[in-house]
């Protein structure tokens, strides 16, 4: 059973960019895609996007696109998800969550990565 | 993308059944039986709790139920339990491979 490790908490200036990454521990990345979820602070599930790592395709949400990219690296089965010109509504909780193809929902999700952007 | 709309707050005595709506458009939730469920307690990861409109994951209650007519699905909490008290995510596959989640409820145990 795959389980996803994100990277620890990070705190950013805004203007900055940051990354953070998606392990699959206990197994690797085959048929599924990565898809990236933010959560502002009290606020809804935000998709972002979507990478097939074995195809390094990548498909972004249109309020992300341009300043976001995705990247995996298969030899290590991680995903990278990296978010530029920092703003301090880019404050959340940023969570990987896996699909399989053919399947069109989320399971599982990793445990959240907190970015905080403040001066 | 437009977030898809749900009711901010829905409560219930225990034992009660409550549904929570989730109102999409043609291009998501009218045109695609992939609708999952969410439920995520404060400070925690959401879990799946719905998928493809009715199905269950694994090891999930069956008091949980979902359905879905033309551009609404919702989603039904039979038996209401106190820890059944969390925010509510409905979420569609969209037109040009995306997903696009929904308002969120926050659903009270009374």
């Amino acid at each position: 059973q795959v389980q996803l490790v994100q990277s620890g908490a990070e705190v950013k200036k805004p203007g900055s960019s940051v990354k953070v990454s998606c392990k699959a521990s206990g197994g690797t990345f085959t048929n599924f895609a990565v898809n990236w979820v933010r959560q502002a602070p009290g606020q809804r599930l935000e998709w972002m996007g979507t990478i097939i790592p074995i195809f390094g395709t990548t498909n972004y949400a249109p309020e992300f696109q341009g300043r976001v990219t995705f990247t995996a690296v298969k030899s290590t089965s991680t995903a990278y998800m990296e978010l530029y010109t920092l703003k301090s509504e880019d404050t959340a909780v940023y969570y990987c969550a896996k699909d399989v193809g053919g399947y069109y929902y989320f399971d599982p999700w990793g445990q959240g990565t907190l970015v905080t952007v403040s001066s | 993308q437009s977030a898809l709309t749900q009711p901010a707050s829905v409560s219930g005595s225990p034992g009660q059944s409550i549904t929570i709506s989730c109102t999409g458009t043609s291009s998501d939730v009218g045109n695609y039986d992939f609708v999952s469920w969410y439920q995520q307690h404060p400070g925690k990861v959401p879990k799946l709790i719905i998928y493809d409109v009715t199905k269950w994951p694994s090891g999930v209650s069956s008091r949980f139920s979902g359905s879905k007519s033309g551009n609404t699905a919702s989603l039904t909490i039979s038996g209401l339990q106190a820890e059944d008290e969390a925010d509510y995510y409905c979420c569609s596959y969209a037109d040009g491979s995306a997903y696009v989640f929904g308002t969120g409820t926050k659903v009270t145990v009374l």
